[in-house]
């Protein structure tokens, strides 16, 4: 089955500064790489996606990229606001009625 | 976007008492629904498949005895934490699948079970 890695597990950054997350995947018929957010006691919630057959997608501050021979896929969140604190979570999946596989989580911590 | 339903938002029960979690989607009708379970700080770790009119599937070290869970109608799911003890205690949230390409994956409002 499927496994992702996800790094880090927790990110600290000051306001304003960048914030990377990273994620590999194990399938190679894994074909769609959604990120979720998650703010304390809150469901996920999807904030960004890309498929296979794109390299980036960007969305105003964030945006991820993707891999497909490294079989890694990154999230990056620009000028950073303390509002951009949470957990967020990769995932992997093959479309359709595959369930994700989620990675483990990075709390981002944005200090004011 | 697919809107998924989940009641009680939280609930506090004795020990050896049952409760139900309804999951529901609002907005579309799903042959499948899922149901995870999040322990503070640690990621979601999925507890079974909730088919339509057929029994769920379970992952592995999962009770079915004891999260019994119903799927009756397209739009309904139900969770049930049978003779409930404090480890129990934990965030469950459903999901749901809305769409054929599987990028309508949504997730439910969580319930937040406390076991006394």
């Amino acid at each position: 089955g499927e496994n992702v890695e996800q790094h880090p597990s927790t990110l600290s950054v000051q306001e304003g500064d960048s914030a990377v997350i990273k994620c590999t995947y194990s399938d190679s018929a894994s074909n769609y790489f959604p990120w979720y957010k998650q703010e304390l006691g809150k469901r996920p919630q999807l904030i960004i996606d890309i498929r296979s057959n794109v390299g980036e997608k960007k969305d105003q501050r964030i945006a991820v990229t993707l891999n497909k021979t490294a079989k890694h896929f990154s999230l990056h969140i620009t000028e950073t606001q303390p509002e951009d604190s949470a957990v967020y979570f990769c995932a992997a999946s093959q479309g359709g009625s595959y369930i994700p596989t989620f990675g483990r989580g990075t709390s981002l911590i944005v200090h004011p | 976007g697919a809107v998924v339903s989940q009641h009680p938002s939280w609930v506090i029960c004795k020990s050896g008492t049952s409760v139900k979690i309804e999951c529901r989607s609002l907005d579309f009708q799903a042959t499948t629904m899922f149901w995870y379970r999040q322990f503070p700080k640690q990621s979601l770790m999925l507890m079974a498949t909730s088919n339509e009119g057929s029994k769920a599937t379970y992952e592995q070290g999962v009770e079915k005895d004891k999260f019994l869970i119903n799927h009756a109608s397209l739009t309904l799911s139900t969770l049930t934490v049978t003779s409930a003890h404090p480890e129990d205690s934990s965030f469950y949230i459903c999901s749901a699948i809305k769409g054929a390409a599987g990028d309508g994956y949504t997730f439910g409002s969580g319930t937040r079970l406390t076991v006394v």
